[in-house]
């Protein structure tokens, strides 16, 4: 079965500076990759997708993602941070769908408390 | 265009009663999921429906908790004889569907259920 770790329960950064949230995934094959944001009492929104290909993916908001094989990882990075991206960040991965239909449902890391300083 | 709605936002039971929690995914959606999140972790897979089939239900706890989608739109989470375990946020979800747009969820506000 998949797993997701993201090591760093919360992360300060200030407004401005640039900012990783690490991610590493367990998975016998190529997994799909997903980051999302969640904001206080809201639903969780889709920042970025990786499925196959270039492995740097850009997203919503100013934010990308690299997909490392060899490390497992696939990192989300922002070059400014601004205030409104405090939130709660969850990195997923997708298992591939079983033959003969059904699927598993996408497995979250516990996520990234992000605080932003003025 | 109209996102995922579920209703109600907040719900408090006490334990032992039935309370039923009600996701519309977005219109055309094949494929919508249903998600448990605890407080402070991340989102728990629960069931998974393409339609009105109910493909994947092995993440559901109990068999005290059940799902429908009798018409491959709306669906309704139901937990009867709520413990206080169940407390959490119940998110819903929607895609697509088929192979990898599958993954590519679009998550509901999700409901807070408090069992006293």
């Amino acid at each position: 079965a998949q797993s997701v770790t993201q090591p760093d329960i919360h992360i300060t950064v200030s407004e401005g500076a640039s900012l990783e949230l690490r991610c590493n995934y367990s998975y016998g094959a190529t997994p799909y990759l997903f980051w999302y944001v969640q904001s206080p009492g809201q639903g969780l929104q889709l920042l970025l997708k990786y499925f196959s290909g270039d492995t740097l993916v850009q997203g919503i908001k100013g934010f990308e993602a690299e997909f490392k094989r060899s490390q497992s990882s696939f990192n989300l990075r922002k070059p400014s941070v601004h205030w409104s991206d405090a939130a709660e960040y969850f990195c997923a991965v997708g298992a591939r769908a079983r033959r003969g239909g059904g699927a598993d449902g996408l497995t979250f890391g516990k996520g990234t408390h992000l605080i932003i300083q003025p | 265009g109209a996102g995922v709605s579920q209703s109600p936002r907040y719900k408090v039971a006490k334990r032992g009663q039935d309370v039923a929690l009600r996701c519309d995914p977005i219109s055309g959606h094949v494929s919508l999921f249903w998600y448990q999140q605890a407080l402070g972790q991340g989102p728990e897979f629960l069931t998974y429906f393409q339609n009105e089939a109910q493909l994947d239900k092995s993440g559901l706890p109990s068999d005290r908790f059940f799902a429908e989608r009798p018409e491959g739109s709306v669906s309704t989470l139901k937990i009867q004889r709520t413990q206080q375990e169940d407390s959490a946020v119940y998110l819903c979800a929607s895609s697509l569907g088929a192979g990898r747009l599958t993954y590519e969820q679009y998550f509901g506000p999700g409901t807070r259920l408090t069992v006293t």
